[in-house]
């Protein structure tokens, strides 16, 4: 299946443990974002990579550190987890110059206790 | 500061009626423009996407765009209880690129059997 695909689905920790959370796709794109969607349910953008470089960094703590290994992958660390940083998580990607259609991958819940 | 607006709902509509979604935007320079679904604890998924002033239809969902009065529209025909999620309005600024998205915080549609 071609996709966009994460894991863990579901992460469950405690304050100040360091988590990470994976991200693959395989549509041949070459652009890859992390988003973020509040209990509120609002979505937002945290970072986005073209091609393993880094494009956007939105006001994030710099306790959150992506890195792409390669185009097709893009990872998100998180040191000293907080209350405040649970969430749901999510990985898209894109071809830059198709006008930015994003697809998403499954989403990773995060819950901080 | 980008923003994107809509009514959170609930809107209900009785099956087989056009809903109706409403989305208005505050950057003038924004150049695509994106209707996402998302049913509950599920990813975004993409339906409908549009660059130009118009109509743009698929099957039974009809995006509307008004790049004058910054807004966009997503009219469901033949409304189905499976179309009952949260609608999400996106934004880009950039025809493409690495841009993240700024997303609405969503429309709850109810479909009524």
């Amino acid at each position: 299946d071609t996709a966009v695909s994460q894991t863990p689905k579901y992460l469950v920790t405690q304050m100040g443990n360091d988590k990470s959370i994976k991200c693959e796709q395989n549509l041949g794109h070459d652009t890859m974002y992390w988003y973020k969607q509040d209990s509120k349910k609002f979505l937002k953008i945290m970072f986005s990579y073209n091609n393993k470089e880094l494009i956007i960094n939105e006001t994030v703590p710099n306790r959150f550190s992506p890195k792409s290994p390669d185009k097709a992958h893009l990872n998100l660390h998180i040191n000293s987890l907080e209350l405040g940083d649970s969430a749901v998580y999510f990985c898209a990607s894109s071809q830059i110059d198709s006008y930015n259609e994003q697809f998403f991958g499954p989403g990773t819940r995060l819950t901080v206790l | 500061q980008k923003e994107v607006e809509q009514n959170s709902g609930p809107l209900s509509v009785p099956e087989g009626a056009i809903a109706s979604l409403n989305c208005t935007y505050s950057d003038r320079v924004s150049q695509s423009f994106f209707w996402y679904r998302q049913y509950s604890g599920k990813s975004p998924e993409l339906i409908m996407s549009i660059y130009s002033n118009g109509d743009k239809e698929d099957g039974r969902f009809t995006a509307q765009l008004n790049k004058a009065s910054q807004y966009v529209s997503l009219l469901i025909r033949d409304s189905q209880p499976s179309d009952s999620a949260t609608y999400l309005c996106a934004v880009n600024i950039a025809g493409g690129g690495a841009d993240g998205l700024t997303f609405g915080k969503g429309t709850h549609l109810i479909i009524q059997p």
